[in-house]
């Protein structure tokens, strides 16, 4: 998939465990970013990374950390998965400078029951 | 932070009709305004983008229009086809250095053969 991976692609856990997501990248771009998709919001972004080490909080941080130790790899992790995080989450890189030029992962599906 | 307004939520043409989208954007300083198309279980993807030193830019089919005195943008899509059935997503850069993409809700279109 042009160079970006997501997994896993469908995950079901239950409330208060803790849940890692992954994002892949083989293009060697700086910028890579986490949204979630939820019905009539849109995309909404939870963390984004300019870099190894480098990661900043989007607009629905909480309940969420991220982790970049290698240019290719994005974590998002769910530290206690709640109800309210059942969404599709998409991970993006940007071949452009920043936000420019989004391409999207193929989404992880994340049902909290 | 920024915050980005789109309507129409739903819009269903006829084949062959115009379909007009439209995002009104609250922070002056943004200076990119992409829209991304979304396919049913897909993601999303780039279809067209525009800087706010532009007044409009178009590719085949699609057009973008940019207000910047009145902070709105437009995306025109002419004799729409069954396949430009999606869901159509604007944005707006945001962030001190342009780093986010804050996303509209959304509209769901429909073109009726």
């Amino acid at each position: 998939d042009a160079g970006i991976t997501q997994s896993p692609r469908h995950k079901v856990t239950e409330t208060g465990t803790p849940v890692t997501l992954r994002c892949h990248q083989t293009e060697n771009h700086r910028y890579m970013y986490w949204y979630r998709q939820d019905p009539g919001h849109g995309l909404r972004l939870i963390h984004y990374s300019y870099g190894v080490k480098d990661t900043d909080k989007g607009e629905v941080s909480d309940g969420y950390s991220v982790s970049r130790s290698k240019t290719e790899d994005f974590l998002l992790t769910l530290e206690s998965a709640t109800s309210s995080q059942t969404s599709v989450y998409f991970c993006a890189i940007s071949s452009g400078t920043g936000t420019e030029k989004l391409f999207f992962g193929s989404g992880t599906q994340l049902s909290v029951l | 932070g920024e915050n980005v307004e789109q309507h129409p939520s739903t819009l269903s043409v006829q084949e062959g009709d115009s379909a007009v989208i439209k995002c009104t954007y609250s922070d002056s300083a943004s200076n990119y305004f992409p829209w991304y198309k979304q396919e049913l279980g897909k993601r999303p993807q780039l279809i067209i983008d525009i800087r706010s030193n532009v007044g409009e830019k178009k590719d085949q089919r699609i057009a973008v229009t940019l207000n910047k005195t009145a902070k709105h943008f437009s995306l025109h899509i002419t004799e729409t086809q069954p396949e430009d059935s999606a869901v159509y997503f604007c944005a707006a850069s945001s962030g001190e250095a342009g780093n986010m993409l804050t996303f509209g809700g959304g509209t769901r279109l429909m073109v009726k053969p």
